[in-house]
């Protein structure tokens, strides 16, 4: 079967550092996809990995480990307009993308 | 770039009516797009993907006969949810990914309700 799991939701403090965890088990797996979703609007793309290793991409680092099924998303410095649902999805071979059910953070000041 | 457009934002249909919803790549050429429907708090369940000329493929539990999808250029697709009823109100949302390309690129979502 197919499962992503990520937790519901996460609050942290302004300024500060939050890391946003995601296992996945699925077949024909190609790559880990990182999206942001605010209330009420589409997902935007944040990261893509498909090798293990960590994507520094200014604020936001993902980090990928194939062998263990795991992926994290690193915010940095955290600004109130981070609040939102992170998406975590794995890619698989054919071409569609499993969605996780998404960790609302809550950032606070 | 990847901009990804659908219209309409927003519908209010009544139950019994059919609503379509465009989906457009305004900056580069979609080979590959994908529905999806998102209930409130839940995730987004992929409905149907469709590649450009071809029919689109459903996914387990998705009526095609129901939700009619077309995918006439490379830059356009629809979906039209035909016979709406309450249970359909949804977010529904568009992506696109260009040839040979894995990112998937989401436009705005539309909301429809059925009353």
């Amino acid at each position: 079967g197919q499962n992503i799991d990520q937790p519901t939701e996460m609050t942290a403090t302004e300024g500060a550092i939050v890391q946003i965890n995601c296992t996945y088990q699925t077949s024909g797996f190609n790559g880990l996809f990182w999206y942001q979703q605010h209330a009420g609007e589409a997902p935007t793309f944040l990261s893509y990995n498909v090798l293990d290793g960590l994507e520094e991409k200014g604020r936001f680092s993902s980090f990928l480990s194939r062998s263990k099924g795991y992926s994290y998303l690193l915010l940095k410095e955290l600004q109130m307009k981070d609040s939102a649902s992170y998406l975590c999805a794995a890619y698989n071979q054919g071409g569609k993308l499993i969605f996780g059910q998404g960790t609302e953070l809550s950032v606070k000041p | 770039g990847a901009v990804v457009s659908q219209h309409p934002s927003w519908v209010i249909c009544k139950s019994g009516t059919s609503v379509k919803i465009e989906c457009r790549s305004l900056d580069f050429q979609a080979t590959t797009m994908f529905w999806y429907r998102q209930f409130p708090k839940q995730s987004l369940m992929l409905m149907a993907t469709s590649n450009e000329g071809s029919k689109a493929t459903y996914e387990q539990g998705v009526e095609k006969d129901k939700f009619l999808i077309n995918h006439a250029s490379l830059t356009l697709s629809t979906l039209t949810v035909t016979s709406a009823h309450p249970e359909d109100s949804s977010f529904y949302i568009c992506s696109a990914s260009g040839t040979g390309k894995d990112t998937q690129y989401f436009g705005p979502g539309t909301r429809l309700t059925v009353l």
